[in-house]
């Protein structure tokens, strides 16, 4: 079965400080993994994909398949990053994405 | 933004009640999806559609049911509406099948509130 786990329902941070939203999954062949972001009065929107090991507004994820995790980071958090986020698979012959429970990132002055 | 529009953007009626919801796009894409998101679940799916009049089962998609008649509409239907299908439902559309980038583009959502 497909599975995707965030354990923090809320991560606060300072403005500055290191941040780290993390996910873990189940899933038995090659997953493909995503995060989704939503602000505040926004449409959920793609944030990146582990497929094009990008870099969107300073955040980043790896996908460690050892681990089965794909922990979103970015160095320096800013105030404009506070959102909710979530962590999506989309694994097997099908073209849906399973989501997480969502990080609610909160970024205090 | 893609060119996903939802309705109504907020109902409330009562238990036992029919609802439908409606997705429209103008994108032409071929896969749609409804999604409900509610506190401690995050999103969850309940229907997708990979083409005209093909549908599919999501992961809660009991006491729902979904038409797709042409490209651009999706609808959802609560046959008869109970309380724990208060949420907020999203819907979301694909261009790409299993060979594209996956990614999803969202709607507004849809507040629907049962009595």
């Amino acid at each position: 079965a497909q599975r995707v786990t965030q354990p923090e329902k809320l991560l606060s941070v300072f403005k500055g400080a290191p941040v780290e939203l993390k996910c873990n999954y189940s899933y038995s062949g090659s997953p493909e993994l995503f995060w989704y972001v939503q602000y505040s009065r926004q449409r959920l929107q793609l944030l990146l994909r582990h497929i094009s090991r990008e870099s969107i507004k300073g955040f980043t994820a790896d996908l460690n398949k050892g681990e089965t995790s794909f922990h979103l980071k970015k160095p320096f958090a800013q105030e404009e990053d506070s959102a909710m986020y979530y962590c999506a698979l989309r694994g097997g012959a099908t073209n849906k994405l399973i989501f997480g429970t969502g990080t609610l990132l909160a970024v205090q002055p | 933004d893609a060119g996903i529009t939802q309705s109504p953007r907020h109902k409330v009626t009562e238990t036992g009640t029919p609802v439908t919801l409606r997705c429209h796009q103008t994108e032409n894409h071929r896969y749609m999806y409804w999604y409900r998101q509610d506190p401690g679940h995050g999103l969850r799916l309940i229907h997708y559609s990979y083409g005209v009049k093909d549908t599919d089962k999501g992961e809660v998609s009991d006491g729902y049911s979904v038409s797709r008649s042409k490209t651009e509409d999706f609808l959802l239907t609560l046959e008869s509406a109970t309380s724990s299908q208060t949420s907020v439902y999203f819907c979301a559309i694909s261009e790409s099948g299993l060979a594209g980038p996956g990614e999803l583009f969202f709607g507004e959502g849809s507040r629907l509130t049962v009595l």
